[in-house]
């Protein structure tokens, strides 16, 4: 089992541009989430799909999409990338909906936007 | 509005000793609270996790001591080894939540 999988794991973007991260679960989980990593900040919640079919906000959605595309694929999107979208980037997944399931996170992929 | 605090920021210990680190959080709805450990260059993973029907939970040299009536939980590291360096997070949920909270994280480095 490769549990979660992230691509890229680097990428440079100048400010504008968009890309798609990709991620993928072969755990049958049932839950999806974007998370994004700062320093001091911790890490944030931007999207969750709670089950394939449905996606909802996290904290820190403006600047972003998601896709759910099949249960084990959920991509975000950045559609024209900033600065302040600089960060390490994970997905993440969890057996069903709710805090009590534990996540299981992906590598992570560290963008840097210029 | 901060749903969880954590300190301190980053922690220095000397091989052998015990590593502190402390969460408050303010929300009585809170019933599940995580803590996941990080590697650098990896992701966060579950170290260990407790309910508030208990106050302690050990899991060999890690321990949650959880304060229901402070609402504050703290992760200790007994006899804390080099291996341990890394970030640790605490969490909060509740079983109507769709997703954990995090706190800012406590970069810990333990001293050969």
């Amino acid at each position: 089992n490769a549990g979660v999988t992230q691509t890229p794991k680097f990428q440079v973007l100048k400010t504008g541009q968009s890309m798609t991260l990709q991620c993928a679960q072969d755990m049958n989980h049932n839950s999806m989430y974007w998370y994004r990593q700062d320093p001091g900040m911790g890490l944030r919640l931007i999207y969750y799909s709670a089950s394939e079919g449905t996606t909802d906000k996290g904290e820190v959605p403006n600047g972003y999409n998601v896709s759910r595309l099949n249960k084990r694929e959920f991509s975000l999107r950045l559609e024209s990338a900033a600065p302040s979208q600089t960060s390490v980037y994970f997905c993440a997944s969890s057996e069903g909906q709710g805090g009590f399931y534990e996540q299981y996170f992906g590598p992570g992929t560290r963008l840097t936007v210029t | 509005q901060q749903q969880v605090k954590q300190s301190p920021q980053s922690l220095i210990v000397q091989k052998g000793g015990i590593s502190i680190i402390n969460c408050a959080y303010e929300n009585t709805a809170f019933d599940y609270f995580p803590w996941y450990q990080q590697f650098p260059g990896k992701g966060p993973a579950l170290l260990i996790a407790i309910r508030p029907d208990v106050s302690e939970k050990k899991e060999g040299r890690f321990t949650i001591s959880f304060n229901k009536s402070a609402k504050q939980f703290s992760l200790h590291i007994m006899d804390s080894q080099p291996g341990d360096s890394a970030t640790y997070f605490c969490a909060v949920s509740s079983g109507s939540a769709r997703q954990l909270t995090f706190g800012s994280g406590t970069q810990l480095t333990v001293l050969p």
